[in-house]
């Protein structure tokens, strides 16, 4: 089945930017989502369609996806964006929904 | 306000039955003619994101990871905003906070409403 790829863990200063990958098989081909999921709390949409984003996120959230790597960008990154992010994406092969493992977002 | 809300987590021993619930509030499953497909994620304490299963706007496809498949049930009652999981042959692995989410259209939409789960505990 497909398998997305997420780093483990991300840290980065305040105010810097932060980078989150996904990887998977030509997932350059595929409509990528992202979510966060702050401690205690419900996941959130973040970033849909690769780097389209829902209304009332920031817009220091944007995505990008091509090749074998779509990526979720964070810039100005402040504290309360210290949280899990999980790439997502539809496996239409499989018809499965797959999620990537998370990546916790640490600001130092 | 659009919320989604889970009920019917609790305790159960292995290889028992439960059915969890998920009710639409601030907004229909019928938006003009379009009904949101909906989909169960689970998460175990301390894990990641587990996709469950999911069915489409109008019922008539559904689709579950390999782990449920044969075990689960999803199903929806557009009438009452509702969707069900009925789970059976209970496992100590299934042992996890349930999630409802509505996608945006379909099966390959984001997922941009999300319930506050219900936890499922399966032990002796």
């Amino acid at each position: 089945s497909y398998i997305l790829t997420q780093p483990p863990s991300v840290s980065v200063a305040p105010g810097q930017t932060a980078r989150i990958t996904c990887g998977g098989n030509t997932i350059g081909s595929k409509s990528v989502h992202w979510y966060q999921q702050r401690p205690g709390q419900a996941p959130v949409l973040v970033v849909y369609d690769d780097s389209d984003r829902p209304s009332g996120i920031p817009e220091r959230f944007s995505g990008s996806n091509s090749g074998n790597t779509a990526t979720l960008t964070i810039s100005r990154v402040e504290a309360a964006d210290e949280a899990d992010y999980y790439c997502q994406v539809w496996d239409s092969s499989s018809d499965h929904l797959i999620f990537g493992g998370g990546s916790k977002l640490t600001v130092l | 306000e659009v919320e989604l809300l889970e009920s019917g987590g609790k305790l159960v021993q292995p290889g028992g039955s439960l059915r969890l619930a998920c009710a639409a509030s601030g907004f229909t499953f019928n938006n003009f003619g379009m009904n949101y497909a909906m989909t169960w994620v689970r998460q175990t304490p301390g894990k990641g994101l587990e996709w469950v299963a999911e069915i489409t706007g109008d019922g008539g496809s559904t689709f579950y990871a390999d782990l449920v498949k044969g075990r689960f049930i999803i199903s929806r009652d557009n009438s009452k905003d509702t969707i069900y999981l009925q789970m059976s042959s209970l496992r100590v692995e299934d042992t996890a906070r349930y999630y409802c989410a509505k996608t945006a259209l379909g099966v390959t939409y984001p997922m941009d409403v999300w319930g506050q789960g219900t936890m499922v505990t399966v032990s002796s």
